[in-house]
């Protein structure tokens, strides 16, 4: 199994800054690689797939790069709606996938 | 507009089965691969079961597999989740999701709000 690992688990920005979350696999995915954001309460949204492409209507400031093992999340200026949860899956495999743990977005 | 509306959640005792639903509309069910992802309180996500649009192809997460089936039913527009041999760590909000892919690798568009599952004596 692929295992999904994000760094780091939790993150204290505050608005305007520029925030990256890094999640790394146990294996090679090439670029099967997806992010979503989490609010509470409410079930994820996809914001990145196929490791940087931007979903459809997910604002520009959100960015992804890397392939292979490594890969990032950018969010390049934090606007006050942006503090969630981020989880990055892996769809290497054609019906199994799995997520990292999640990095929470916190207010400083 | 797509939706995805879970239902079949509750108390279960240890031990006892569930038998979880998701009714998907605004799209052509069976054109895509649906899933079951849950999330127990507090926690991550985690990802249980997916079908293939045939139902040819199945795959689960070793946590589940041998206790819990995933089926669907493209004339009602369902996906189904039994859930057998219930444990406490099963408790969780369950949600369906839907695929969506192109040559890039597929991924989750759409996400049901969840129907939430506790295992408790």
């Amino acid at each position: 199994d692929i295992q999904m690992t994000q760094s780091p688990s939790s993150l204290s920005a505050s608005v305007g800054d520029r925030v990256t979350i890094t999640c790394r696999a146990s294996q090679s995915i090439s670029s099967y690689l997806n992010w979503y954001q989490q609010k509470p309460g409410k079930a994820p949204k996809l914001l990145i797939y196929a490791a940087s492409s931007l979903q459809s209507g997910v604002p520009s400031r959100f960015s992804g790069s890397g392939s292979g093992t490594d890969f990032t999340l950018t969010i390049s200026s934090l606007q006050p709606e942006d503090f969630a949860t981020y989880y990055c899956q892996q769809s290497y495999s054609t019906l199994m996938c799995s997520f990292g743990q999640g990095t929470k977005l916190e207010i400083k | 507009e797509v939706q995805l509306v879970e239902s079949g959640g509750g108390l279960v005792q240890p031990g006892r089965s569930l038998r979880l639903s998701c009714a998907a509309s605004g799209f052509t069910f069976d054109d895509y691969a649906m899933h079951w992802v849950r999330q127990a309180p507090g926690k991550g996500l985690e990802w249980v079961s997916g079908i293939s649009w045939n139902s040819g192809s199945i795959g689960y997460a070793d946590s589940v597999k041998g206790r819990f089936t995933i089926s669907r039913d493209n004339a009602k527009n369902s996906l189904y989740l039994q859930m057998n041999s219930l444990r406490a760590e099963d408790t969780a909000l369950y949600y369906c999701a839907k695929v969506s892919w192109n040559s890039k690798g597929w991924y989750f568009d759409y996400w049901g709000q969840g129907t939430l599952v506790t295992v408790s004596s």
